[in-house]
């Protein structure tokens, strides 16, 4: 559990602004992972990377944009372009595609 | 690309009966399945998980059924306590993971 973290908590946006969603892991993980968390649905997933310098598109991409330029992190942004940012955002890693994966402790993220 | 859909969206059982959620996939080719406990504003959490080659899971008052050929996997909690409450999800995983949408358990003292 507290190999990987999220910052901050909350977080509240005026709309239009471009927001980043900050995800580190320090448990050596290859892939990492970012779902959307709405109230009575499941996770559903935006981006992923299995790899440094890569990563993939998930189901809900639009609106949404990472990188990957260290193992350890997988920043999330969310931009303009969303048309429904407000949700809570976790971010899971996992040693290889397969395997296990680990939840941060989610961002919740407000947009007015 | 994989659905998964769950069952049923709320449960409320007495404490120290059983609870099952049941969960149906639609992609053969998923083979890894688990199931993720989440209290309140808190991250999930895993709390059990099973390989399609494997039928069945236990895990002391947590099991996990799979039946490969109809396409769906069932979690089983027995001498359920009030700390089992929260939501449960499923998950099946093809390229990715797929998640259910949620089943709230309450469980009554």
């Amino acid at each position: 559990d507290g190999g990987i973290t999220q910052s901050p908590k909350y977080l509240f946006r005026k709309e239009g602004q471009n927001v980043t969603l900050s995800c580190e892991q320090n448990l050596n993980h290859d892939a990492m992972y970012w779902y959307r968390q709405d109230p009575g649905q499941g996770l559903r997933l935006i981006y992923y990377s299995q790899i440094v310098n890569d990563f993939q598109k998930g189901d809900i991409a639009e609106g949404y944009s990472v990188s990957r330029e260290k193992k350890e992190s997988f920043p999330l942004t969310v931009t303009s372009a969303q048309k429904n940012p407000t949700a809570f955002y976790l971010c899971a890693s996992s040693m290889g595609r397969h395997g296990e994966q680990y939840f941060g402790p989610g961002t919740r993220l407000t947009v007015t | 690309g994989e659905n998964v859909e769950q069952h049923p969206s709320t449960l409320s059982v007495q404490e120290g009966d059983s609870a099952v959620i049941k969960c149906t996939y639609s992609d053969s080719a998923s083979n890894y399945f688990p199931w993720y406990k989440q209290e309140l504003g808190k991250r999930p959490q895993l709390i059990i998980d099973i390989r399609s080659n494997v039928g069945e899971k236990k895990d002391q008052r947590i099991a996990v059924t799979l039946n490969k050929t109809a396409k769906h996997f069932s979690l089983h909690i027995t001498e359920t306590q009030p700390e089992d409450s929260a939501v449960y999800f499923c998950a099946a995983f093809d390229y990715k993971l797929s998640f259910g949408a949620g089943t709230t358990v309450t469980v009554r003292a």
